[in-house]
């Protein structure tokens, strides 16, 4: 079957950088997305890898190994406003997307 | 940028009755929009994927019959939740692409926060 693996929760310092984790066994690849969900509001896009390596984008960037069904959202200079959830997905062979759990993100003074 | 919107953001409704969620892409034409559920503290839910002028694709264990999905232009989609019950008390959110195949980013909706007595 098809899988996404991320941690449920984590915490992390204003001002400190936290990397989130995602693996993943599907059917084909078509490229992984990060999205960031705050409570009671819809996804919003943050990243799309397809190739590995790491894609930066101001305090964000993204990591994919597609030989280890893998890769990591990193955030940097963490602020208050970042507390949301991150939801790792892939695109299997059918152009479909398969969603994680989501890793909700706790920003501490 | 591409905007989604949904109308209503949030309704209550009485047990028995029918619910119509609409979702809009106001800038660019949505050759396919897909309609999710998600239940609190857990992930997004695809419950069927609609193309325009033709019918909904549902996922495997949603109800057809009671989720209508009409695509009827290549801006509008509307889910009509039939004869709704508390346990269809949910957060949908409908999202849009250009494409039906190949990476096609989607766009998300605001969502619509239904609560069902």
């Amino acid at each position: 079957g098809q899988n996404i693996d991320q941690p449920t929760e984590m915490t992390a310092t204003e001002g400190a950088i936290v990397q989130i984790n995602c693996t993943y066994q599907t059917s084909g690849f078509n490229g992984l997305f990060w999205y960031q969900q705050h409570a009671g509001e819809a996804p919003t896009f943050l990243s799309y890898n397809v190739l590995d390596g790491l894609e930066e984008k101001g305090r964000f960037s993204s990591f994919l190994s597609r030989s280890k069904g893998y890769s990591y959202l990193l955030l940097k200079e963490l602020q208050m406003k970042d507390s949301a959830s991150y939801l790792c997905a892939v695109m299997d062979s059918n152009y479909q997307l398969i969603w994680g759990a989501g890793t909700k993100l706790i920003i501490k003074p | 940028g591409a905007v989604v919107s949904q109308h209503p953001s949030w309704v209550i409704c009485k047990s028995g009755t029918s619910v119509k969620i609409e979702c809009r892409s106001l800038d660019f034409q949505a050759t396919t929009m897909f309609w999710y559920r998600q239940f609190p503290k857990q992930s997004l839910m695809l419950m069927a994927t609609s193309n325009e002028g033709s019918k909904a694709t549902y996922e495997q264990g949603v109800e057809k019959d009671k989720f209508l999905i009409n695509h009827a232009s290549l801006t509008l989609s509307t889910l009509t939740v039939t004869s709704a019950h508390p346990e269809d008390s949910s957060f949908y959110i409908c999202s849009a692409s250009t494409g039906t195949t190949s990476y096609n980013e989607q766009f998300f909706g605001p969502g619509t926060r239904l609560t069902v007595l």
